[in-house]
């Protein structure tokens, strides 16, 4: 199995902040990586896939780069709508493994 | 609207089966590979299954192998996942998706049906 790790585990941050959660894969996964937002009782919601494809709909203050190994999802002008748990996922192999989570808080 | 549908869900003792259901509509529904994905309660995501649009092939993560069995019936829009031998383990919101074709992620979920194992 690929085991996707996320850092940080947590990140405060204040509306307007520009952030970053970084995802490491276990091994090489080219560009097979996705990203998703939930925020409390709702389902996730895809924000990048193919590490840098941007989801219809979702704003362009979110953005998203690496390949191989080592992924970024980086948020600029934080808004109140951002607030919530970040995952990324590996597209590339079964198990589909998410990583455990980034929560960002004010 | 594309939506997803889930039901199902409940208290079951471990051991025991419960079958949940999921009713995709606005989209063409055979042509897309769909998943269940699973959270326990205040954790993370894990992803559990996947089936092709045509039923023909099937994966799942080896903590439900012979365990859990998805299907779907293309004639009714509905993807199903058959739970047995159920595990406290196994308590979770599970939500279906849909993936955007070559596994590039999952694009719409549903709002998830709760299964609960305990005695």
């Amino acid at each position: 199995d690929i085991q996707m790790t996320q850092s940080p585990s947590s990140l405060s941050a204040s509306v307007g902040d520009r952030v970053t959660i970084t995802c490491r894969a276990g091994r090489s996964i080219s560009s097979y990586l996705s990203w998703y937002l939930q925020t409390p009782g709702r389902a996730p919601k895809l924000l990048i896939y193919f590490a840098s494809n941007l989801q219809n709909g979702v704003p362009s203050r979110f953005s998203g780069s690496g390949s191989g190994t080592d992924f970024t999802l980086t948020i600029s002008d934080l808004q109140p709508e951002d607030f919530g748990t970040y995952y990324c996922q590996q597209t590339d192999i079964t198990p589909y493994n998410f990583g455990q989570g980034t929560k960002l808080y004010i | 609207e594309v939506q997803l549908l889930e039901s199902g869900g409940g208290l079951v003792q471990p051991g025991g089966s419960l079958r949940l259901s999921c009713v995709a509509s606005g989209f063409t529904f055979r042509t897309y590979t769909m998943s269940w994905v699973r959270q326990p309660p205040g954790k993370g995501l894990e992803w559990v299954s996947a089936i092709s649009g045509s039923g023909a092939t099937t994966y799942y993560r080896d903590s439900v192998k012979g365990r859990f069995t998805i299907s779907r019936d293309n004639s009714k829009n509905t993807l199903h996942m058959q739970l047995n031998s159920l595990r406290l383990e196994d308590t979770a919101t599970y939500y279906c998706a849909k993936w955007i074709p070559n596994y590039f992620g999952l694009d719409v979920w549903g709002h998830g049906t709760t299964v609960t194992v305990s005695s």
